[in-house]
């Protein structure tokens, strides 16, 4: 089945740090990516998204580009900020049926000023 | 901005006791998804409406939990006898129906505590 695998975590970085977090997915067909952001004690957020391959999703400062070629959408950030401290979550959608997201299990990044 | 609404945020129980919560997805959003997330992990689907249908419910545990979305709307999902490992985040989310990209949106949760 289809299936997204993460980084472990939990990342700790100082502020203004370069930021990648590491996605591969296993899929068949052309799935959508995602990267979604949780706050403490709050639902998730879209932060970007991509749907084919070559695509780079970009917002705020983050990017991910979808490699099809080696099943990755990694997530990256030139400048990390204290206020990016969150749960990062990647997803892939399925192309056919009934198109439900299947997460990863979650990286969360610790951003110290 | 819409948003979708849950209720309530916050719930603590006893096992074996039932408990429901509820869900108003964004206005027009045909779509509604019911997402479990363990401490820890990712969300994962429990169910999925298209309108009041329900098209997805394979992850669901029928035997303890259910859930509608009568009049195509809002939504309840129920737990009835709740276990200790069914302490979790609940999640909602809904999708418009337009649109190529299956872009969900969240609502802020309703965390369980069984006790």
């Amino acid at each position: 089945g289809n299936s997204v695998t993460q980084m472990e975590g939990p990342v700790t970085l100082s502020e203004e740090a370069f930021l990648t977090i590491n996605c591969t997915y296993t899929a068949t067909g052309y799935p959508s990516l995602f990267w979604y952001v949780q706050y403490p004690g709050e639902g998730l957020q879209l932060l970007l998204k991509a749907t084919k391959a070559d695509d780079k999703g970009s917002n705020k400062g983050f990017e991910a580009t979808y490699r099809k070629e080696t099943t990755s959408f990694h997530l990256e950030k030139g400048s990390v900020q204290v206020s990016d401290s969150a749960v990062y979550f990647c997803a892939l959608s399925e192309q056919w049926g009934a198109q439900k997201l299947v997460f990863g299990q979650g990286t969360r990044l610790t951003i110290n000023p | 901005e819409a948003e979708v609404a849950q209720s309530p945020r916050y719930k603590i129980t006893e096992k074996s006791q039932a408990v429901a919560f509820w869900c108003d997805p964004i206005s027009g959003h045909a779509t509604l998804y019911w997402y479990r997330q363990i401490l820890g992990q990712g969300p994962e689907l429990l169910v999925q409406f298209q309108d009041e249908s329900v098209v997805d419910d394979s992850q669901l545990p029928k035997d303890r939990f259910s859930a509608e979305r009568l009049k195509g709307v809002d939504s309840t999902l129920k737990i009835q006898p709740a276990e200790l490992g069914d302490s979790a985040m609940y999640l909602c989310a809904s999708r418009p129906t337009s649109g190529i990209v299956n872009e969900q949106f969240f609502g802020p949760g309703t965390r369980l505590t069984v006790l």
